[in-house]
């Protein structure tokens, strides 16, 4: 399979538990994406690498929140003390960035379904 | 701030028909316009990518034309099928920014047989 995998598909968790879920990427791109999607909304995004560095984070990922992306492939979102409103579909992207082109296409893993109860 | 909006919400239509989906966004100095299809419970899957220099975009039964003057963007679907029903998302590259896409709520289309 050559395209973005995300592990765990679902995980259910009681309120105050640390979560971790993993992304890879396809394998030659240099961009990893997160995203979180409600039900009924459309993905909105929280941090973005290039290779490993994180370039950018959005104000909707708080202190609970943490990402890495060691060595600039894999990464891992972690959530500490998630709470009911954590609950969402976690969303991971991959793009290759091409100098020739002022943006790239994303390509989106199956994502990480996370219940909190 | 970019905002963008999808309209209608749901559609449902019998198969064979042609359809079009809007999508309109605030901020008209976008990169580019992507649209993506999502199975409920899945992920994402690229259809489109419109750059900000060109009108159009097209990949067999699908056609997606962008305005950026009057800050739109919509994706006509040809001979519909019942595997066309899913959610409809369009995003926009924007905000000076060249890889966070903003996203609308989608349209949930229903193709019945």
């Amino acid at each position: 399979d050559t395209g973005v995998s995300q592990n765990p598909r679902h995980k259910i968790t009681k309120r105050g538990q640390n979560v971790t879920f993993r992304c890879d990427p396809i394998s030659e791109h240099n961009r990893l994406y997160w995203y979180r999607q409600t039900l009924g909304q459309g993905p909105e995004f929280l941090t973005y690498f290039q290779n490993e560095a994180q370039l950018e984070k959005s104000r909707l990922l708080s202190d609970r929140f943490s990402a890495e992306r060691p060595k600039g492939s894999f990464s891992t979102l972690e959530i500490q003390r998630t709470e009911q409103g954590d609950s969402a579909m976690y969303l991971c992207a991959s793009s290759l960035a091409a100098a020739a082109l002022r943006t790239d296409t994303q390509y989106f893993g199956p994502g990480t379904r996370l219940t909190v109860l | 701030k970019q905002e963008v909006t999808q309209i209608p919400a749901a559609l449902s239509v019998p198969e064979g028909e042609n359809l079009v989906l809007n999508c309109s966004f605030t901020d008209s100095a976008i990169y580019n316009l992507q649209w993506f299809r999502q199975d409920p419970g899945k992920g994402l899957t690229s259809l489109l990518l419109i750059q900000s220099s060109q009108r159009e975009q097209t990949s067999g039964r699908l056609n997606a034309s962008l305005d950026k003057s009057s800050g739109r963007s919509t994706l006509y679907i040809a001979a519909s099928q019942p595997g066309d029903s899913a959610t409809y998302l369009c995003a926009a590259y924007s905000g000076g920014s060249n890889y966070k896409l903003t996203f609308g709520k989608g349209t949930l289309l229903t193709v019945n047989p």
